[in-house]
């Protein structure tokens, strides 16, 4: 069965610049989810996308961005990225947004900051 | 607010020994409750769900949960471990008002030969 597709799988960048991550959900879901995976931690919430309109916004700064586009694949934009931006990025999709949905997941992409 | 948590940070057990992570959670209403499984370096892989019904759930590689309100509880279960279990196990509520999961900070298993 296809899964979530996120790229890149690992992504190396010095402080101040920028990042584009991407993700590619599963066929026919429409809501995105993005979580940031620190060191040793659990995922925390940044921001969701349903039907292309941002649904949800959780710990994300104000230095990151994202959409979701007309073919439902999103980006998420980082800018003057800082050392603590390093961590595992993980893209989860899900068919629709009715409580309790479950929220399938990507392999992640791993950013490091140097 | 909603929240889990997950008192074992570290267990580790023998190959063939039975298991069971501890998860419990906070919540004002019938929780969505999940468990996932991340093995290093990987994504987080859905292992079961509780939604409503049954307090008993079954899923994939024969772990099963049991959903208890009156403990507020949701542990996880494995008859026998197998050495391909050890991983980073993770309980997580669905946010009552958000889109969001709210996750555990995580059991990491260790299975020994």
């Amino acid at each position: 069965a296809a899964g979530v597709i996120q790229s890149p799988r690992h992504l190396i960048k010095e402080k101040r610049e920028t990042a584009t991550l991407k993700c590619y959900p599963i066929p026919r879901h429409d809501t995105v989810y993005w979580y940031q995976q620190g060191p040793g931690q659990d995922p925390q919430f940044l921001i969701s996308f349903y039907e292309k309109m941002q649904s949800d916004k959780g710990s994300i700064p104000d230095r990151f961005s994202a959409q979701q586009f007309s073919d439902y694949h999103s980006e998420l934009n980082m800018s003057s990225l800082e050392l603590g931006d390093s961590a595992l990025y993980f893209c989860a999709s899900s068919p629709g947004r009715a409580k309790g949905e479950t929220q399938y997941f990507g392999p992640g992409t791993r950013l490091l900051v140097l | 607010a909603q929240s889990v948590t997950q008192p074992d940070i570290h267990i580790t057990v023998s190959e063939g020994a039975s298991l069971e992570l501890r998860c419990n959670y906070s919540y004002g209403a019938t929780p969505y409750l999940f468990w996932y499984v991340q093995s290093p370096g990987q994504g987080l892989q859905l292992l079961l769900k509780y939604f409503s019904g049954d307090t008993l759930v079954q899923g994939i590689k024969g772990f099963e949960a049991e959903f208890k309100r009156s403990q507020s509880s949701f542990n996880l279960r494995k008859p026998s471990v197998h050495w391909s279990d050890a991983a980073e196990y993770f309980c997580a509520v669905g946010d009552y008002n958000t889109d969001k999961l709210i996750f555990g900070t995580g059991t990491r298993l260790q299975v020994f030969p």
